[in-house]
């Protein structure tokens, strides 16, 4: 099946500085991307759509200048926390689409701790 | 707007047991129906999706699913649980499509009993 990987899986960083997450398709060509996050026994909330070559999509309430994200090619997405906070402390999730259908491959997960 | 709601957060049930997660969903058009596992902080792993065909649907690790129309129903079942089924459920609901967004349910968290 679909691999897909994400890097690192997780990350402790200090208030104020910038952490960035890798999302890769291993093994296929992904023309969407999608970022997620996950609090604590909570549900997974959808943060922005990425395709190819595009600005990211946000959804309502997510801040694009503080969660940036690049989709440079079709088998790496990019999501860089920027000056990110406790509050940033989360689960964040990563899925990929191969184009067939909009089954949605996902990544292990990275786990930001900031202090 | 489409929605997904688990109505059960948390469910025990004994090893050897049968189980059956609730997940109703609103939807305008056809839905795309997945159900994912989740274990401790590890990523999503598909279990079963339906679109179309056969509305009892089977997946991987035992677990199958029945779509039910009239009761905007996607309710997964298994037979008989084993310990390492232990994890969070999550149904999830979307349009057939490429690159198009899921809308996920709260999740149920399964516990087993020995």
């Amino acid at each position: 099946g679909a691999v897909v990987s994400q890097h690192p899986s997780w990350v402790i960083c200090k208030s104020g500085t910038s952490v960035k997450i890798e999302c890769r398709s291993l093994d296929f060509q992904a023309t969407t991307m999608f970022w997620y996050r996950q609090f604590p026994k909570q549900s997974l909330m959808l943060m922005a759509t990425s395709n190819e070559g595009s600005k990211a999509t946000y959804e309502q309430g997510v801040e694009k200048d503080k969660f940036l994200i690049n989709h440079a090619s079709l088998t790496l997405s990019t999501l860089t926390v920027t000056s990110a906070h406790p509050e940033d402390s989360s689960f964040y999730i990563c899925s990929a689409t191969s184009g067939n259908d909009n089954e949605q491959f996902f990544g292990p997960g990275t786990r930001l701790t900031v202090l | 707007a489409q929605s997904v709601t688990q109505p059960d957060i948390h469910i025990t049930v004994s090893e050897g047991a049968s189980l059956e997660l609730r997940c109703n969903y609103s939807y305008g058009a056809t839905p795309y129906l997945f159900w994912y596992v989740q274990s401790p902080g590890q990523g999503l792993q598909l279990l079963l999706k339906y679109f179309s065909g056969d509305t009892l649907v089977q997946g991987i690790k035992g677990f199958e699913a029945e779509f039910k129309r009239s009761q905007s129903s996607f309710n997964l079942r298994k037979p008989s649980v084993h310990w390492s089924d232990a994890a969070e459920y999550f149904c999830a609901v979307g349009p057939f499509g490429a690159g198009n967004m899921l809308t996920f349910g709260g999740g149920t968290r399964l516990m087993v009993k020995p």
